[in-house]
């Protein structure tokens, strides 16, 4: 399958914060990236939809200010917590693949104190 | 949108015995389903995927099957081993000549019992 990183693994932050999350396709040319939240004992939830070259597509519900994603490259995906609080605590995964199938990064976790 | 109901939340199997977990999908657009497998604290691994052109598919233990009629689909796990254990995830997708995101049921832990 192919190969998604993630980094970091996991991130402590002060409440107001903001935190940025890379997501890189090490051996695929990713057009079109997912993010992903999961939170424990919970299932994925869908957040966004990340493209590369023009804007994200957002699922409902999520705020597009305060989750920035950003695709400049066909490796790279970002995603960027802004002045993060404690209720975005969670872990966060991207996903991607050369064609229908998705395999996920390793994950981040966040932590917002 | 779609919505995909998994059953059951929990299941606990005699190590040998076989597993099935079950899911339905409501979306009559979508047309890929895969299964991840998710250990604790790790990421979700894709096991196996079907299409909907397809109504059965097999690798080694592991096999899924598809009414697209009934909008149904379940994983099968045939001589279940203690590595088996872990936290399953139905998904579905409409992906049209590429990917989509991915809608998930709420998971099964899978308990095998030694």
């Amino acid at each position: 399958g192919a190969v998604v990183s993630q980094h970091p693994s996991r991130v402590i932050c002060k409440s107001g914060t903001s935190v940025k999350i890379e997501c890189r396709s090490l051996d695929f040319q990713a057009t079109t990236m997912f993010w992903y939240r999961q939170f424990p004992k919970q299932s994925l939830m869908l957040m966004a939809t990340s493209n590369e070259g023009s804007k994200a597509t957002y699922e409902q519900g999520v705020e597009k200010d305060k989750f920035l994603i950003n695709h400049a490259s066909l490796t790279l995906s970002t995603l960027t917590v802004t002045s993060a609080h404690p209720e975005d605590s969670s872990f966060y995964i991207c996903a991607g693949g050369p064609g229908e199938t998705q395999y996920f990064g390793p994950g981040t976790r966040l932590l917002v104190l | 949108g779609e919505n995909v109901e998994q059953h059951p939340s929990t299941l606990s199997v005699q190590e040998g015995d076989s597993a099935v977990i079950k899911c339905t999908y409501s979306d009559s657009a979508s047309n890929y389903f895969p299964w991840y497998k998710q250990e604790l604290g790790k990421r979700p691994q894709l096991i196996i995927d079907i299409r909907s052109n397809v109504g059965e598919k097999k690798d080694q233990r592991i096999a899924v099957t598809l009414n697209k009629t009934a909008k149904h689909f379940s994983l099968h796990i045939t001589e279940t081993q203690p590595e088996d254990s872990a936290v399953y995830f139905c998904a579905a997708s409409a992906a049209r000549g590429g990917a989509d995101g991915l809608t998930f049921g709420k998971g099964t832990h899978l308990i095998i019992q030694p």
